[in-house]
């Protein structure tokens, strides 16, 4: 069965540092997202990318991200000046065109130190 | 969005059905019935998804009241494999954001 895959699955960093999570999508789906979710929190949404370009985003999601999709299989979230806040699972789905489900990756566990 | 409402948990016996409801007053037309849940240490995971009819699949039933200010989403019969938190969302169109609340955390006991 199809998966998304995240890589990796745990990162460490330092306050200040920039972190790239990359994602793998299930081949053949069109929209992208990535969550978030804070220890013991509700999943956040971040953003929505589809056709090359930001679809959706919120509030979370400010100038110190960026989502990027350099060939066809990756998908990534780049964090560029990393905050201790910023320590989350993230989460990359997709879904296909027209379709309510969205599927949900493993997760990369991110703490900034 | 609109907002929906959810027990913070719920208990069940191994092998017995489970109804989780949740509340949706200000729901619109335009807006399906969401569930997903979030097994631990895992991303979230679609479960069903509805509009006005009751619909099912192999995980679950969605049963939706007439006048869709409430859903249940049904277990037929729970295993200690549907522990997880449950969330009702509502969305008005496919593509875009899942926006997640609290949810009922399920536990079930053999």
């Amino acid at each position: 069965e199809p998966e998304v895959t995240q890589t990796p699955s745990h990162q460490v960093t330092q306050m200040g540092q920039e972190v790239i999570l990359r994602c793998v999508p299930i081949s053949n789906h069109l929209y992208f997202y990535w969550y978030r979710q804070i220890l013991g929190q509700k999943v956040e949404f971040l953003v929505s990318f589809y056709n090359n370009e930001i679809s959706e985003k919120s509030e979370i999601f400010d100038d110190q991200f960026s989502v990027e999709r350099p060939d066809g299989s990756n998908f990534t979230l780049k964090i560029r000046s990393t905050k201790l806040e910023d320590s989350a699972m993230y989460f990359c789905a997709s879904s296909a065109t027209l379709s309510f489900e969205q599927f949900f990756g493993p997760g990369t566990r991110l703490t900034v130190l | 969005d609109a907002k929906t409402t959810q027990p913070n948990s719920m208990e069940s016996n191994e092998e017995e059905p489970v109804h989780l409801p949740c509340n949706h007053s200000t729901i619109s037309g335009t807006d399906y019935i969401h569930w997903y849940r979030q097994l631990p240490s895992q991303g979230p995971e679609y479960v069903i998804h509805g509009l006005t009819s009751n619909v099912n699949n192999r995980m679950a039933s969605l049963a939706i009241a007439e006048d869709r200010k409430s859903s249940t989403l049904i277990l037929h019969r729970a295993t200690l494999r549907d522990a997880a938190v449950y969330y009702c969302i509502l969305r008005d169109n496919p593509g875009t954001a899942l926006i997640f609340g609290k949810g009922t955390t399920l536990s079930v006991s053999s």
